[in-house]
């Protein structure tokens, strides 16, 4: 079965400042990648998504993301931290067959204003 | 609109009591999904089904049941032989092959007491 890894359960970003939210993922094949977003009690919504298309991947409120198969990875970046971002982010690799998706553990973001 | 629906919020069960959360999609989405979401462990995902009578376990099955009868319905119940059910579940549904995506419920938080 696929894995992924999210590195840092917690990280604190200053209202401006760069975020980066890695995440990576196990697999012999190029999956597909998704990166969603979940507000407190409510469910996920998605950010961005990479499949098989341009390696660099733009989403909404000015996320991107950047497929690397050498390192196995798509990070999640945004040039600068708004307020509004605060929220738990979840990588997302799908199955070797496509019919389904595995969860990172996920990364709560904090801006600090 | 089209969009997923779970209901209810918020479930309160007493254990040994079996309880059925309901999950109803009207995008014509032929894949539905329930997950179970624990603080730090990311999303793990219990059943799916690709089409209307038919389901499959998932990572974490035991102690749950699905049926799907329906294109549009998906319900989960939650068994007495569930050890340790209190936990937020979340509903999803999606075409095949995922490159769309999920579309998530906004989820029901299941408290036993």
């Amino acid at each position: 079965a696929q894995s992924v890894t999210q590195l840092g359960s917690h990280v604190s970003v200053s209202e401006g400042a760069l975020v980066l939210l890695r995440c990576n993922y196990s697999s012999s094949v190029p999956p597909y990648l998704f990166w969603y977003v979940q507000y407190p009690n409510q469910g996920l919504q998605l950010l961005l998504k990479y499949t098989s298309a341009a390696t660099l991947v733009k989403g909404i409120n000015g996320f991107e993301a950047e497929f690397k198969k050498s390192e196995t990875s798509f990070h999640l970046t945004k040039p600068s931290a708004h307020m509004s971002d605060a929220a738990e982010y979840f990588c997302a690799v799908s199955s070797y067959n496509f019919n389904k998706f595995y969860f990172g553990s996920g990364t709560k973001l904090n801006v600090k204003p | 609109d089209g969009g997923i629906t779970q209901s209810p919020k918020y479930l309160f069960r007493k254990e040994g009591q079996n309880v059925t959360l309901s999950c109803e999609q009207n995008l014509n989405h032929d894949a539905m999904y329930w997950y179970r979401q624990d603080p730090g462990q990311g999303l793990r995902l219990i059943y799916y089904s690709q089409i209307v009578n038919d389901f499959q376990k998932g990572d974490i099955a035991e102690g749950y049941s699905v049926s799907r009868e329906k294109k549009e319905s998906f319900p989960l119940t939650v068994t007495s032989a569930q050890k340790n059910p209190t936990a937020f579940y979340l509903c999803a549904s999606s075409v095949q092959p995922l490159d769309y995506g999920y579309t998530f419920g906004s989820g029901t938080r299941l408290t036993v007491v």
